[in-house]
């Protein structure tokens, strides 16, 4: 079945960078973009930019310009999201999500990882 | 950048009851809207897109509808697993590459 599996939660101190994984499984990899959308707690959902699995393509949302990189390693069918100069406002579920190409919406997520920044 | 607004913020309401929940777009979105479904300590669960296509799965007491600007979700008789938070999605052109959107969320709790 269709799958996303996300890596382990993750505590940062305020400065660091952070890297998470999700590894697809279950679906052609490169037929589907990928999102990121956080989650801080309480909150509602945030956008934070999307991958093109097939090239490596990437668009961010402007507020993360300059400290997000969104990676994917065809190999291993998996997308990485790494964030730098972490501060105590990025303590967030950190979810991966699939789209179909050619559409907008957002079909299968994953499980979320939680990142922690705090000294 | 479009902005969704969701209303009402919180709903309360017991199972059996039909629930009426409204995104609204601050520009026109033609149909291409999304719903969600979240539990707490979940990931959230697409429900509808299109405005008013259900994804593979979803019961059919769950509907969409609308255009434009208004949308709506109607639940039509709760079922105890449908107390979540729901949230509405779009996607705009610009900035070039896309900017997806979510709508601020609408919690359906029991009265």
């Amino acid at each position: 079945q269709v799958q996303l599996v996300q890596s382990g939660a993750e505590v940062k101190k305020p400065g660091a960078s952070v890297k998470v994984s999700c590894k697809a499984s279950g679906y052609t990899f490169t037929n589907y973009y990928m999102h990121w959308v956080r989650q801080a707690p309480g909150q509602g959902l945030e956008w934070m930019g999307i991958i093109n699995p097939s090239g490596g393509s990437t668009s961010y949302a402007q507020k993360f310009q300059g400290r997000v990189t969104m990676t994917r390693d065809t190999s291993t069918s998996t997308v990485y999201m790494e964030l730098s100069s972490l501060r105590s406002e990025d303590t967030a579920v950190y979810y991966c999500a699939r789209m179909p190409k050619d559409y907008y919406y957002m079909d299968v997520w994953g499980k979320g990882t939680t990142v922690t920044a705090s000294s | 950048e479009i902005v969704l607004t969701q209303s009402p913020a919180t709903l309360s309401l017991s199972p059996g009851e039909r629930a009426t929940l409204s995104c609204r777009a601050s520009q026109s979105v033609s149909s291409y809207l999304a719903w969600y479904q979240q539990k707490p300590g979940q990931a959230p669960r697409l429900l509808i897109y299109d405005a008013s296509n259900r994804a593979t799965g979803i019961p059919a007491r769950f509907s969409g509808s609308g255009s434009g600007t208004d949308f709506t979700l109607t639940i039509s008789s709760l079922e105890p697993e449908d107390f979540a938070v729901y949230y509405c999605q779009q996607r705009s052109n610009w900035p070039p590459g896309g900017f997806w959107t979510f709508g601020q969320g609408t919690k359906v709790e029991i009265k």
